[in-house]
């Protein structure tokens, strides 16, 4: 079956990197993808990646997929209080005429001074 | 472009009462998606319209819950009777319903519901 699992906390001081981790388990899944959710909001999308890609820059953002191991990282430069957040990793595949989206639990990021 | 709208953000109902939320998508989107979170989880999908039409309902607890979504438009979602396992965010999201997964989700706020 389909699994999306990550660490459940991170705590890093303000303008180091964070380094996020997440395994899945479905060798199908096409695209993976990382969210952001702040408290009391709704999921925002960060960025994606393709599953035949090993590397993704976006602005502070790196995300870096080991398709072998079936493991993927976010990397956040300089990180922000403004990141803290709840980081969600997620896959998607595809059945018939239908895309799904499976999330892991979520990696809370705190930020210390 | 205003966001997905839903209401209300907070409930709380005892156990054995029913509760409906709404959804009203971002314009023009085709796709429509309802989302339990329960504290500590990621989201899971309950139920995804394309149109007016079903395209999965396989994690719907279907002996409680229900979803419409009549006119393509605004959806509800309904659970009757509630259950104390129920307690959780039911998150809204639209999509354009492209092909592809490029076909990016976007999110409501969320409803809170607290079951007692």
């Amino acid at each position: 079956g389909e699994d999306v699992e990550q660490s459940l906390f991170l705590s890093v001081r303000e303008g180091d990197s964070s380094v996020i981790n997440c395994t899945y388990t479905d060798s199908s899944s096409t695209y993976l993808y990382w969210y952001k959710q702040e408290p009391g909001a709704g999921l925002q999308l960060l960025t994606y990646i393709f599953s035949n890609m090993d590397m993704k820059q976006d602005q502070r953002l790196t995300v870096l997929l080991n398709k072998k191991d079936k493991h993927l990282s976010l990397r956040i430069a300089d990180t922000q209080t403004g990141d803290s957040a709840i980081y969600f990793c997620a896959e998607i595949y595809f059945r018939s005429s239908a895309s799904k989206i499976i999330f892991g639990s979520g990696t809370r990021l705190s930020i210390r001074p | 472009e205003a966001g997905v709208a839903q209401s209300p953000r907070y409930k709380i109902i005892e156990k054995r009462q029913s509760v409906a939320f709404w959804c009203n998508p971002i314009s023009g989107h085709a796709t429509l998606y309802w989302y339990q979170q329960i504290l500590g989880q990621g989201p899971k999908l309950l139920i995804q319209f394309q149109n007016n039409g079903v395209v999965d309902d396989s994690q719907l607890p279907k002996d409680r819950f229900s979803a419409e979504r009549l006119k393509g438009v605004d959806s509800t979602l309904k659970i009757q009777p509630a259950k104390l396992e129920d307690s959780a965010v039911y998150l809204c999201a639209s999509s354009r319903g492209l092909a592809g997964p490029t076909d990016t989700q976007y999110f409501g706020p969320g409803t809170r519901l607290t079951v007692l």
